[in-house]
C-alpha cells in the first residue's frame, strides 16, 4: 500500500525562482497536510484541506506561499519568489476526517528545499 | 500562550535498558495528545494518540501516558532497540469551535540508543 508521496525529495534553486512541491496523498484521505520543519523552530503546519477546501492557511507565512488541492488525490505548496529563509524540509501529511482530529496523519518522507 | 514543552532534550541509553520521555503542555482547551517517531531523514510516524478520557495507550514496546489534570505526559520505551534511536515528538491539539484543533508542537527528544 502506498504511502504519501512527495515530490520533488530535494530542491536547489536560485532566490527568486519559483519553487513548486507536489504530493500525493494516501488513498481514500480526506484531509491533508502542508507542513515545514526547521533546526530553529521544528514542525510548524502551514495549511490543511478537508475535502479538498482549504480550512486553516493561518500557518502560511506570507503572500509569497500558496496551496491548492485540485482533487483528492493531488496537492500543490508552491513559493514565489523564493528567499533563503525558506530553506527548509516540507512534509505533507494525509488522514481520514471523522468529525475530528483524532486521526493519525500519515507522512510523506519529505522534500528538502534549498534556496541559495 | 499554549506550549508543549518536552524533556530531556537529548538522551542516550544502552541497547536492552527502558527509558522515558516527558511532555509538559498549557494548551487549553484540550482536543488531544500525539507522539511521533520521527527517524533522520523521514517523515513522523505516528505512534499514539490519546484524547481527554484516555489516561494510557500502547504500541508494541511504545507506552504513552496522559494525565489531563496536571497537563503531562509520558513516553516510555521498554526493552530499547537500535532502531529505536529517532526524534520524538509531542503535539498537542486545541478544540477549537470549528472542530479542526490547532497543533501545537514540542521540539521533540532525540534519542540515541547504543549497542
Amino acid at each position: 500500500d502506498a504511502g504519501v508521496i512527495q515530490s520533488p525529495r530535494h530542491e536547489v534553486t536560485e532566490m527568486g525562482q519559483e519553487v513548486t512541491l507536489r504530493c500525493k496523498p494516501i488513498s481514500g484521505h480526506n484531509s491533508l497536510f502542508w507542513y515545514r520543519q526547521t533546526m530553529m523552530r521544528g514542525l510548524e503546519l502551514l495549511i490543511y484541506f478537508n475535502n479538498n477546501v482549504p480550512i486553516d492557511d493561518s500557518g502560511m507565512p506570507e503572500d509569497r506561499f500558496s496551496a491548492k488541492m485540485p482533487n483528492a488525490s493531488f496537492s500543490t505548496l508552491k513559493i514565489q519568489p523564493s528567499e533563503p529563509r525558506d530553506s527548509a524540509v516540507y512534509f505533507c501529511a494525509s488522514s481520514l476526517w471523522a468529525g475530528g482530529d483524532n486521526q493519525p496523519q500519515h507522512f510523506g518522507d519529505g522534500t528538502r528545499l534549498s534556496i541559495l | 500562550k499554549n506550549q508543549v514543552e518536552q524533556s530531556p532534550q537529548s538522551l542516550i541509553i544502552l541497547e536492552g535498558k527502558n527509558c522515558t520521555l516527558q511532555c509538559n503542555y498549557t494548551v487549553s482547551p484540550f482536543s488531544n495528545l500525539r507522539w511521533y517517531k520521527q527517524d533522520t531523514g523521514r517523515g513522523p510516524v505516528s505512534l499514539t494518540i490519546m484524547t481527554f478520557s484516555e489516561n494510557t495507550k500502547s504500541n508494541g514496546r511504545y507506552t504513552a501516558t496522559l494525565d489531563a489534570d496536571t497537563k503531562q505526559s509520558s513516553l516510555h520505551i521498554t526493552a530499547s532497540q537500535l532502531s529505536d534511536s529517532a526524534s520524538y515528538i509531542c503535539v498537542v491539539s486545541r478544540r477549537t469551535n470549528t472542530n479542526a484543533g490547532k497543533s501545537t508542537f514540542g521540539d521533540g527528544t532525540t534519542l540515541t540508543v547504543k549497542p
